[in-house]
């Protein structure tokens, strides 16, 4: 049972179009995370929040803006894709400990 | 250098074969040591939390962590084709709760 829900799942896109993944949780944590995931790759923080109104870029340099206006909402949004965002976005939460939660990714394409 | 090392594999293993997998890490900050399991398009879900070194055991999973040789490990036992998945290491910092990921070993084990 998922606690943590991103919507779409998969999406393709064409090039310049805005776009918006969207991220809930429902277990009430302050802490939450968007990931950016290649094959073969190390997952890479993008962006990350502490709580309502707080949000902080990540250590991979990302042209995508988050936002956290709702404890358990936290969309991120490309306002003009291009070719290069095509990657898997996954969102994770986490209470005062290291234990994330993870959804279950969105796979962007953009054509 | 990257931070943390993890072999991509596939390790392709017969079902009831213990299995090791591995990281390495240069940080000798890192204090928190997890090990997270992601099937085909899902995200990762956690399977063993450890700090500092040491053994965890739960079940077939064994967690290690030798501090001293920036080595972490994680074995199964009666490895079950259930098991199949790519296992990934993850650590942070004692103050920081921003998790530095491996890439992720692909696991199969075949019936």
């Amino acid at each position: 049972e998922a606690d943590i829900y991103q919507t779409p799942r998969y999406l393709v896109i064409g090039t310049g179009k805005k776009i918006t993944l969207e991220c809930s949780q429902t277990m009430g944590h302050d802490k939450m995370y968007w990931y950016q995931q290649d094959p073969g790759m190390e997952l890479h923080l993008i962006h990350y929040s502490y709580g309502v109104n707080s949000t902080e870029k990540g250590d991979l340099s990302s042209e995508s803006t988050v936002s956290r206006i709702r404890t358990e909402h936290f969309p991120l949004t490309l306002e003009s894709a291009r070719p290069s965002h095509t990657s898997q976005y996954l969102c994770a939460s986490s209470e005062l400990n290291r234990d994330y939660t993870f959804g279950s990714g969105t796979r962007l394409t953009v054509v | 250098q990257k931070e943390v090392e993890q072999d991509p594999g596939p390790l392709s293993v017969p079902e009831g074969a213990i299995v090791s997998l591995n990281c390495t890490y240069s940080n000798s900050a890192f204090q928190y040591f997890m090990w997270y399991r992601q099937y085909s398009r899902k995200g990762p879900e956690l399977l063993m939390y450890t700090y500092s070194s040491g053994n965890k055991e739960d079940g077939r999973f064994t967690a290690q962590v030798d501090k001293s040789s920036k080595y972490i490990s994680l074995f199964i036992r009666d490895s079950q084709p259930s098991d199949s998945a790519t296992y990934l290491c993850a650590m942070s910092g004692y103050n920081t709760d921003k998790l530095i990921f491996g890439t992720g070993t692909r696991l199969q084990v075949f019936p």
